[in-house]
């Protein structure tokens, strides 16, 4: 596609509920990462992809955080028994991955509300 | 530990210049990016700093001193689309992104 899509766009959910966020990275951009950005703070980061593997998952803030790549594109995070200091806006990016200073082009997110 | 130090709100006239300081403090360097985000989108890519010196885009230039640990973005001839908010984050060894909270940047009549 000509850009990072994320779906759905808005989603809210009841505490306790599992959510799952899809990323649709740029064509041929291997590096894919996930951030969250709550109210007027900056980005926080969660994961990174480089293909299909996840060298860098130090940024998940606990064990209800997973994410998985397939095919070397589509990434899905998924948060389970979700809590209300969960909501925020979840962004992902994808870069060429053939540097690692490559530029990262955002998606528009994903704004989840936990109720 | 990493931090990144950028004012949280500044306000600047149509037409005039406006300089948006980021300090930053990362283990290792690999390079200082600046982004746009418009309220209600995602940030998009405006610059990237990895040697010291100031690199002119347009109405818009970065500057870097490394020695330092300090970043400006300058803005020229403002515009009112230039209200947005300015995303300072600092590469570091690991090549992870290390990101300020922004600066809201209001611009006025």
């Amino acid at each position: 596609g000509a850009g990072v899509s994320q779906s759905p766009s808005n989603k809210v959910t009841e505490k306790g509920k599992d959510v799952e966020l899809r990323c649709d990275p740029i064509s041929g951009h291997t590096a894919l990462y996930w951030y969250r950005q709550s109210l007027g703070q900056g980005l926080e980061f969660l994961i990174y992809f480089q293909g299909n593997s996840a060298p860098d998952k130090s940024g998940l803030p606990s064990d209800r955080f997973s994410a998985e790549r397939t095919g070397g594109s589509v990434s899905t995070l998924t948060i389970q028994r979700t809590q209300q200091e969960d909501s925020a806006v979840y962004l992902c990016a994808s870069s060429l991955g053939q540097g690692h200073t490559d530029t990262q082009y955002f998606g528009p997110g994903t704004r989840l509300t936990v109720l | 530990g990493q931090n990144i130090d950028q004012p949280t709100e500044m306000t600047a006239t149509e037409g005039a210049i406006v300089q948006i300081n980021c300090t930053y403090q990362t283990s290792g360097f690999n390079g200082l990016f600046w982004y746009q985000q418009h309220a209600g989108e995602a940030p998009t890519f405006l610059s990237y700093n990895v040697l010291d010196g100031l690199e002119e885009k347009g109405r818009f230039s970065s500057f870097l001193s490394r020695s330092k640990g300090y970043s400006y973005l300058l803005l020229k001839e403002l515009q009112m689309k230039d209200s947005a908010s300015y995303l300072c984050a600092s590469m570091d060894s690991n090549y992870q992104l290390i990101w300020g909270a922004g600066t809201k940047l209001i611009i006025k009549p």
